[in-house]
């Protein structure tokens, strides 16, 4: 069975202090991972998808990693407003049409 | 572009009642799949729809089916709610590209209480 650990559950910064979050995937063949951000009562906000090991993407101050087992989402320098839910999926090759597996989530708070 | 639409954003129904949830994906989209997010079981996959077939189905009950139209709309509904089905109901939408995995953008959700 497909299984996407987060950790940590809960991270509390203060502004500027640089962070990673970490995403561990268990799968039979991955095709994408995904990294979502949700605020409390909307719906998960797209931020990258990563493809295959050694790849990296970046946006503003959140930067995406991807290793064989293990994505990273490095912050630099976050700001109040980066404080949200933390969402990591995955999709698998076969069967898997439209179906993203998705960890628990990290509830980052950012204090100014 | 509009993004995805879901309506309505809150409903609150009673125990036995049946309810149907509607989202519109973003245009050109034809993938649709729906979500149920819960603080406990966190976001756990319904099914998914494409050219308004059901190419993939979550570990759910049969009280929850959907559809698809040929627009790209798509419902779903359940059936004898029970207290347990209260959530966020989330919808999401993708282009369906065959080689990479596509990429799903979420629609705002509708909070579902069942009283």
């Amino acid at each position: 069975e497909d299984q996407v650990t987060q950790s940590p559950e809960a991270l509390r910064l203060q502004e500027g202090e640089s962070s990673s979050l970490n995403c561990s995937y268990t799968v039979s063949g991955l095709r994408g991972l995904f990294w979502y951000r949700q605020d409390p009562g909307k719906g998960p906000e797209f931020l990258f998808t990563l493809y295959s090991a050694g790849e990296e993407k970046e946006k503003e101050r959140l930067k995406a990693t991807l290793t064989k087992k293990e994505s990273f989402l490095h912050i630099t320098a976050p700001k109040p407003e980066d404080s949200a839910t933390y969402l990591c999926a995955v999709q698998v090759y076969g069967t898997s049409y439209g179906k993203l597996t998705f960890g628990q989530g990290t509830i980052l708070t950012v204090h100014p | 572009k509009a993004g995805v639409t879901q309506t309505p954003r809150y409903l609150i129904k009673t125990r036995g009642q049946q309810v149907t949830l509607s989202c519109s994906p973003i245009s050109g989209h034809r993938s649709v799949s729906w979500y149920q997010q819960t603080p406990g079981q966190g976001l756990q996959f319904l099914f998914e729809y494409f050219s308004e077939t059901q190419r993939n189905k979550g570990n759910f009950p049969g009280r929850f089916s959907g559809r698809q139209f040929s627009n790209s709309r798509s419902e779903m509904n359940v059936s004898t709610l029970e207290l347990g089905d209260s959530a966020l109901y989330l919808c999401a939408s993708s282009l369906v590209t065959g080689a990479w995995a596509d990429t799903q953008y979420f629609g705002p959700g509708t909070r579902l209480t069942v009283l």
